[in-house]
């Protein structure tokens, strides 16, 4: 049971450059979220589903999207990356809305 | 001003002392509170989860929250270097799936 799963580990990408961030999970839950965690921040919500199909914005949405085609796979896609995106991201799930999230381990990523 | 504010630290103490660690919130309609522990490199843990006001005992952990007050702790008794992490309180309230976090504590326990 591998949990929240994420990749890649790292990544390095020029200013205008796309990439899209993986997490999977196969704890069976039906909601996921992506968080970035910068210093002094806290990690904040990027975007959340409740389940597959179903997508929504949490607090910094802008620069980012989201789909959500199997319950297991939640992919952050940066459609053109700015330095102000470097940060760590963080993949979370949870069987509902009331019950804990459970977190990757995220993704390290820089903007040059 | 943030909606959960949480000291930064850094804390540095000797192997066996008590750990005190808080947060203050502003959203009186949080209802649900959770301590994560963040070991370097590492996703965040869930260390304890509570609901409403009270006390919750687990091992050497206590994690007390007053909603009169809004403020949460979170009490390491007996503290171990493997306690040293960054410790982050998130809430949020009832039937709603967002968490609102602070901006994290990071601990040193000195062997």
């Amino acid at each position: 049971n591998a949990g929240v799963t994420q990749t890649p580990k790292f990544q390095v990408l020029k200013t205008g450059q796309s990439m899209t961030l993986q997490c999977a999970q196969d704890m069976n839950h039906e909601y996921m979220s992506w968080y970035r965690q910068d210093p002094g921040m806290g990690l904040r919500l990027i975007h959340y589903s409740v389940g597959a199909g179903i997508t929504d914005q949490g607090e910094v949405p802008n620069g980012y999207n989201v789909s959500r085609s199997t319950t297991e796979d939640f992919p952050l896609r940066l459609l053109s990356a700015a330095p102000s995106q470097t940060s760590v991201y963080f993949c979370a799930s949870s069987y509902s809305n009331n019950q804990p999230q459970h977190f990757g381990d995220g993704t390290r990523l820089s903007i040059l | 001003q943030k909606e959960v504010e949480q000291d930064p630290g850094p804390l540095s103490v000797p192997e066996g002392a008590i750990v005190s660690l808080n947060c203050t919130y502003s959203n009186s309609a949080f209802q649900y509170f959770m301590w994560y522990r963040q070991y370097s490199r590492k996703g965040p843990e869930l260390l304890m989860y509570t609901y409403s006001s009270g006390n919750k005992e687990d091992g050497r952990f206590t994690a007390q929250v007053d909603k009169s007050s809004k403020y949460i702790s979170l009490f390491i008794r007996d503290s171990q270097p493997s306690d040293s992490a960054t410790y982050l309180c998130a809430m949020r309230v009832s039937n709603d799936y967002k968490l609102s976090f602070g901006a994290g504590t990071t601990v040193t326990v000195r062997a």
